[in-house]
């Protein structure tokens, strides 16, 4: 079945520690997503690629950034972790765009 | 700015008890209201996508439906398998999803 796939499910990393979250699809969508979703909040976008270009949110900290290297992966990196990043990260995809979103299980993070 | 709010924030009902679940929106330029179910640690599965004033959308025990500026989700006699949170966004001009906070949904037997 074409999916979206998020690894790891569970990630913990030590307080500004690097960390990578990693999205791959089978779809093959055009456009991929970074949402993060904190408890009990709606998922706020972080940024997207419209194939390869980049579109960064206004309100993104410089703390986080995102690559592509082709159609099918598409990872999260936050440089420096703090405790408010503390969240689940989804990841999504869609075709140009139109008729909403595919999204991966997520990847809950938790800072310690 | 695009906003999208949810109520109530939390529903509990008893096994077959029908209810609705609210979705009100601000927006310029709708191009599609979008519901999603979540399960707990779960990425949002999607459900209907409704595009003008007046369509309504069914699925075994949910229909949803759209006007001008809200969005209902009707829930005909729930059962305990459809505890979640049910999350709605709209998609304006650009594209972009924004999504409301969501109802926590819980059904008992």
């Amino acid at each position: 079945d074409a999916m979206v796939i998020q690894n790891p499910r569970y990630q913990v990393t030590q307080f500004g520690k690097p960390v990578t979250l990693s999205c791959s699809q089978t779809l093959n969508h055009n456009v991929m997503y970074w949402y993060q979703q904190k408890s009990s909040q709606a998922p706020k976008l972080l940024f997207h690629y419209y194939d390869k270009d980049f579109n960064n949110e206004a309100d993104t900290p410089d703390n986080f950034q995102s690559r592509r290297p082709n159609t099918s992966f598409c990872f999260l990196d936050i440089r420096s972790p703090g405790l408010g990043d503390a969240a689940m990260y989804l990841c999504a995809t869609s075709r140009s765009g139109e008729h909403g979103y595919t999204f991966g299980s997520g990847t809950r993070l938790t800072v310690v | 700015e695009d906003q999208v709010t949810q109520s109530p924030e939390a529903l509990r009902l008893q096994e077959g008890e029908s209810s609705s679940l609210n979705c009100s929106y601000t927006v310029s330029g709708l191009r599609g209201l979008f519901w999603y179910r979540q399960d707990p640690g779960k990425g949002p599965e999607f459900l209907f996508t409704l595009y003008s004033a007046g369509e309504e959308k069914e699925k075994e025990r949910l229909k949803a439906t759209l006007t001008k500026k809200e969005s209902f989700l009707h829930i005909t006699a729930p059962k305990p398998e459809d505890s979640a949170t049910y999350l709605c966004a709209v998609q304006a001009y650009g594209n972009k999803l924004v999504f409301g906070a969501g109802t926590i949904l819980r059904v008992k037997s």
